[in-house]
């Protein structure tokens, strides 16, 4: 069974320059999460899908960040116009009920 | 407010000796806990759920109402457990979603 896939593994950008995100779910999880980790911090929640719904965004950072999920399947995030402090790894995971199941998360950095 | 920490950024021990990382967590309602595991260029996977009681490579948590705690244990620790660990939280009123701990990472010296 295949996994969480995310994409791309790393991003190098200049500040106000646009970045998506992209990341595909388990088939099957309803539950998509979306969660950044800047360096030397804890894993902090961005949002939550279920299916094609926001059930929660209230960790969006700011209305520079965009997330969609089409059909209820994948999942992008978008970042415009990207500031030097949105750099980090962000996490998407999907789950069935409980357990979550991670991707290998991209590594963005803003320069 | 909901928060999960651990005090610990890196904790190193030898070959053999016991593991404690400690988790320490505040939350108003029954809490589901977990704990996560992120080997060198693996991705993030669930160790154990303080629900299900198990142990997994060896490693045990208990779940501390009274002391608001969830620490990590393994009585004899390995190589191939160093690795960064996440403390999790997850808050099942409302919506479902994880609340992690900055991390501790585990460095077993030989």
């Amino acid at each position: 069974e295949a996994g969480v896939t995310q994409f791309p593994s790393h991003s190098v950008i200049e500040k106000g320059q646009t970045v998506t995100l992209r990341c595909d779910p388990i088939s099957g999880h309803d539950n998509l999460y979306w969660y950044r980790r800047v360096m030397g911090k804890e894993i902090k929640f961005l949002l939550h899908f279920v299916k094609e719904s926001k059930q929660d965004e209230s960790g969006m950072p700011n209305n520079r960040f965009l997330a969609e999920r089409t059909g209820g399947t994948y999942s992008t995030l978008k970042v415009q116009p990207a500031e030097l402090e949105d750099s980090g790894v962000y996490f998407c995971a999907s789950s069935p009920i409980l357990e979550a199941f991670f991707g290998q998360g991209t590594r963005l950095t803003v320069v | 407010a909901q928060r999960v920490t651990q005090p610990e950024k890196l904790l190193s021990v030898f070959k053999g000796a016991p593991v404690e990382l400690k988790c320490n967590y505040s939350y108003s309602g029954s809490p589901e806990l977990f704990w996560y595991v992120q080997y060198s260029r693996q991705r993030l996977q669930l160790l154990l759920r303080h629900i299900s009681r198990e142990s997994i490579k060896g490693f045990t948590a208990d779940l501390n109402k009274g002391e608001t705690s969830f620490h990590l244990k393994k009585p004899f620790a390995q190589e191939e457990d160093s690795a960064m660990y996440y403390c999790a939280l997850m808050r099942v009123t409302g919506t479902y979603k994880y609340i992690f701990g900055t991390g501790t990472r585990l460095k077993v010296l030989a």
